[in-house]
């Protein structure tokens, strides 16, 4: 499974924008990049996905650079209701449909 | 989004007792399955795969024998965590989704084993 690289950690505030980096420099063509973010004793909740172009959806917006090797999730205006887990995975659309999770980035959103 | 739902969503059991943990999608058809353990401070790491009516595809460390899965309708995954230990204790959380769309995860199941 191609694997994918986040900070530790990152601390916004509230109403503010905060952008999410996440790197994959092993992408394979017929990856899609998902993010899914865990708030605490809670399963992990869908954010957004894409294959190569910009996306967006209500919740976010991703933003995948042209080469496909490194990815952005975008929270236009964080609440604290989005402090949470965000995972970057790559998902083979050929393969076997299964998300590997790695460490993922701890948001911290400061009121 | 879609909903997956598992239950219970705690429990308690003596140590040497089985416990099965169901997961259910109460919208779609779910064709694939998945199975995740984590604790505490940790990621989730995936366990096993699941397709409707086929054995599950356990990952590399995982002993089915002790986690038995089973996928009998398109609705419905079992997880029976077999003869419990202390070291068995977790959040154990389940994942569905409907051929190649984007999978949608349940509240999970934290298992105390004492």
């Amino acid at each position: 499974d191609a694997k994918t690289t986040q900070p530790n950690s990152m601390e916004s505030n509230e109403e503010e924008p905060v952008h999410l980096p996440c790197n994959h420099s092993t992408i394979s063509g017929t990856d899609y990049i998902h993010w899914y973010r865990q708030l605490p004793s809670q399963g992990p909740e869908y954010v957004i996905h894409g294959l190569t172009s910009n996306v967006n959806n209500r919740m976010a917006s991703l933003a995948i650079a042209e080469d496909r090797k490194s990815s952005t999730l975008i929270l236009h205006r964080a609440t604290l209701r989005d402090a949470a887990v965000y995972y970057c995975i790559l998902r083979d659309i050929q393969g076997a449909q299964k998300l590997v999770f790695g460490q993922g980035t701890r948001l911290t959103i400061n009121p | 989004g879609a909903v997956v739902s598992q239950h219970p969503s705690w429990v308690i059991c003596k140590s040497g007792t089985s416990v099965k943990i169901e997961c259910r999608s109460l919208d779609f058809q779910a064709t694939t399955m998945f199975w995740y353990r984590q604790f505490p401070k940790q990621s989730l790491m995936l366990m096993a795969t699941s397709n409707e009516g086929s054995k599950a595809t356990y990952e590399q460390g995982v002993e089915k024998d002790k986690f038995l899965i089973n996928h009998a309708s398109l609705t419905l995954s079992t997880l029976t965590v077999t003869s419990a230990h202390p070291e068995d204790s977790s959040f154990y959380i389940c994942s569905a989704q409907q051929g190649r769309t984007e999978a949608f995860f349940g509240q999970g199941t934290r298992l105390t084993v004492v």
